[in-house]
């Protein structure tokens, strides 16, 4: 168990609807990090928060956004959807930049 | 370009059997570099982190080593066990831009019997 906890587990939808996953970081964690990884993909880095503020940005999708809550959850908020979108949506959070993440046990997102 | 290149892209080996994965990368500047071990369907967990100053860093049964010079680093696993069987990440910290990420594809490794 890392710590980190990420709801739902599992989230099937249909394509054009929208959806929100939450991720609640270790504790004492200031970063967090949003990944995507489709089936048989590496993993891809969306975005990053560090307290608050958007650190950094991947390959996140205009549909998609995300933010840091003052209590330090994040949640990606995924619109429009696509049955590309399908995969599973891991968050990571670390104490600080360059220190090592520690990943959740991933949303799996289904879109029929 | 960034880029995090590891081999093999999957391996097959008898357990008790040691086995080294690779991982060559062109991310400048160099920052540190990560293994993480990832069971299908879970988050990847971390194994080693090795800066520009480390050559060596064991954890366990897994051995990683570094070569800032040549810009490589390999993952050796001894005495395998089927537990070991889940994909293996290498992930390359720098590039530009303070803490960016760029990560290898994996390579999969299955342990048998």
């Amino acid at each position: 168990d890392s710590g980190v906890t990420q709801t739902p587990k599992h989230l099937i939808t249909a394509t054009g609807q929208r959806v929100t996953l939450r991720c609640s970081p270790r504790s004492g964690d200031l970063s967090v990090y949003w990944y995507q990884q489709s089936l048989d993909q590496g993993l891809q880095f969306l975005i990053q928060y560090y307290n608050g503020e958007e650190r950094a940005k991947g390959n996140i999708l205009e549909r998609f956004s995300a933010q840091q809550f003052p209590d330090l959850h994040s949640e990606l908020n995924l619109s429009s959807l696509e049955l590309g979108d399908s995969a599973l949506y891991f968050c990571a959070s670390s104490v600080r930049e360059g220190r090592a993440q520690f990943f959740g046990p991933g949303t799996r997102l289904t879109v029929l | 370009k960034n880029q995090v290149e590891q081999s093999p892209q999957s391996l097959i080996i008898l357990e008790g059997k040691n086995c080294t994965l690779q991982c060559n990368y062109t991310v400048s500047p160099f920052s540190n570099l990560r293994w993480y071990k990832q069971d299908t369907g879970r988050g990847p967990v971390s194994l080693t982190i090795m800066t520009f100053s480390e050559n060596t860093k064991s954890n366990g049964r897994y051995t990683a080593t570094l070569d800032a010079d040549t810009k490589q680093s390999s993952l050796h696993i001894t005495a395998s066990q089927l537990s070991d069987s889940a994909s293996y990440i290498c992930v390359v910290s720098g590039g530009g831009g303070g803490n960016k990420l760029t990560f290898g594809t994996g390579t999969q490794l299955k342990v048998e019997l």
